[in-house]
């Protein structure tokens, strides 16, 4: 089974559209995170949610939203597309203190045209 | 702030090479140091860490030192291989607070038969 299971795993879409991707993780983590990675390859922490409470809300356009349902799932929903969107995006989860590393799920490449 | 600076790439190697690639941090509290590793087209993986000074970390063949008088945590391997090409990425976390990790740039390794 997938620890960290991300969808879709390609998106291309037009500028102006409205897309969400889909994050679960199976390990019972308590804390889950969005993270973009640019063209260059630079990691940047998008949100944050612990027990599904948002704790991490870094400088990121407001037509990003992430959602929480539960402690297992956060999705993302992107309004209004942007060229500048493309990238892959990473969902990645945690547990306990800060000694213990992240699992990442496979990104999701995000392509705007 | 928190910050994680990593030697520029890429950084092309013979097979059998020694590698050494450099990473030094800023932090505002006491961090937890990681490397992690992402093969192409492929999320991130957690390759090794070390949560206090003087720790080393190992993994694979693999190692790095957190070195707090130096602030530094280089990663380390006596003989590289063609497989070991990805790119490598320096990472902190900060033992209380947040706990997302802080990422440096990334060095893009290649191995050469």
């Amino acid at each position: 089974d997938t620890a960290v299971s991300q969808t879709p795993k390609y998106l291309v879409t037009q500028m102006g559209n409205d897309k969400s991707i889909k994050c679960e993780q199976n390990l019972g983590h308590d804390t889950m995170y969005w993270y973009k990675q640019d063209s260059k390859k630079f990691l940047k922490i998008m949100f944050s949610y612990n027990n599904k409470e948002l704790i991490i809300n870094e400088t990121v356009p407001n037509r990003f939203s992430p959602k929480s349902p539960d402690k297992a799932h956060l999705n993302l929903h992107i309004n209004s597309l942007e060229l500048g969107d493309s990238a892959v995006y990473f969902c990645a989860s945690s547990q306990g203190e800060a000694n213990y590393g992240y699992t990442f799920g496979s990104g999701t490449r995000l392509t705007v045209v | 702030g928190n910050s994680v600076t990593q030697m520029e790439g890429p950084v092309t190697l013979s097979e059998e090479a020694f590698l050494t690639i450099n990473c030094t941090y800023t932090a505002t509290g006491y961090p937890s140091l990681f490397w992690y590793v992402q093969y192409p087209g492929e999320g991130l993986q957690l390759l090794l860490k070390a949560t206090k000074a003087d720790d080393k970390g190992s993994n694979k063949g693999f190692e790095a030192t957190y070195r707090k008088e130096t602030t530094s945590f280089h990663l380390e391997k006596g003989s590289v291989q063609v497989s070991d090409s990805a790119v490598y990425f320096c990472a902190l976390r900060i033992n209380t607070g947040r706990r997302a990790l802080t990422f440096g740039s990334g060095t893009r390794l290649q191995v050469q038969p």
